[in-house]
């Protein structure tokens, strides 16, 4: 079965640069999550999008934004990086009230 | 501040014993309860959803709810070390739009 899928798995930047990261969840889900995930913590929720459009919000920084374009992919923007947004950063999506996690992709900011 | 709570562990039980990993949460108009398992580094798998109150079997897993108690458990049967992850308790907020609120994880290690 088709699964979610994020890229980059893995992404390196350093303080005050930008990153992009991108989710492409599973066909025909309409709602797409972002979550972030410290060392050692559990997933916070950021944002959330149904049918393209914004909505929820969580704790998500203003340097931070996201979209969801037409085809349903997501990418989640991030700008003027610091080094506690080092984390495991995981897209899922849901068709209804079960969701299902991308395999992450691990931001590191030196 | 909605709150899920789980005993971080580590739970050890031997191969072939009965995990039991327990979850309470704050918010009574809750309607939607799920376990996922994560291994280090890896992303949460989705195990089980309950909805109602009772038991919900699926193979050697059962989540047990109780709305009133505002508990929910899962009990992992014949565990095995390939059992040994973070098990993640999420409750649906019901104040938003379908977002999830995660406990902090309990850890099983079963051992041979």
């Amino acid at each position: 079965a088709a699964g979610v899928i994020q890229s980059p798995r893995h992404l390196i930047k350093e303080k005050r640069e930008t990153a992009t990261l991108k989710c492409y969840p599973i066909p025909r889900h309409d709602t797409v999550y972002w979550y972030q995930q410290g060392p050692g913590q559990d997933p916070q929720f950021l944002i959330s999008f149904y049918e393209k459009m914004q909505s929820d919000k969580g704790s998500i920084p203003d340097r931070f934004s996201a979209q969801q374009f037409s085809d349903y992919h997501s990418e989640l923007n991030m700008s003027s990086l610091e080094l506690g947004d080092s984390a495991l950063y995981f897209c899922a999506s849901s068709q209804g009230n079960e969701q299902f996690f991308g395999p992450g992709t691990r931001l590191t900011v030196l | 501040q909605k709150e899920v709570e789980q005993n971080s562990g580590p739970l050890s039980v031997p191969e072939g014993a009965i995990a039991s990993l327990n979850c309470t949460y704050s918010d009574r108009v809750s309607q939607s309860f799920f376990w996922y398992r994560q291994y280090s580094g890896k992303s949460p798998e989705l195990i089980m959803s309950i909805y109602s109150n009772g038991d919900k079997e699926d193979g050697r897993f059962t989540a047990q709810l109780n709305k009133a108690s505002q508990y929910v458990s899962l009990l992992i049967r014949d565990s095995q070390p390939s059992d040994s992850a973070t098990y993640l308790c999420a409750v649906k907020d019901s104040g938003g739009y379908n977002k999830l609120i995660f406990g902090a994880g309990t850890r099983l290690a079963v051992h041979p």
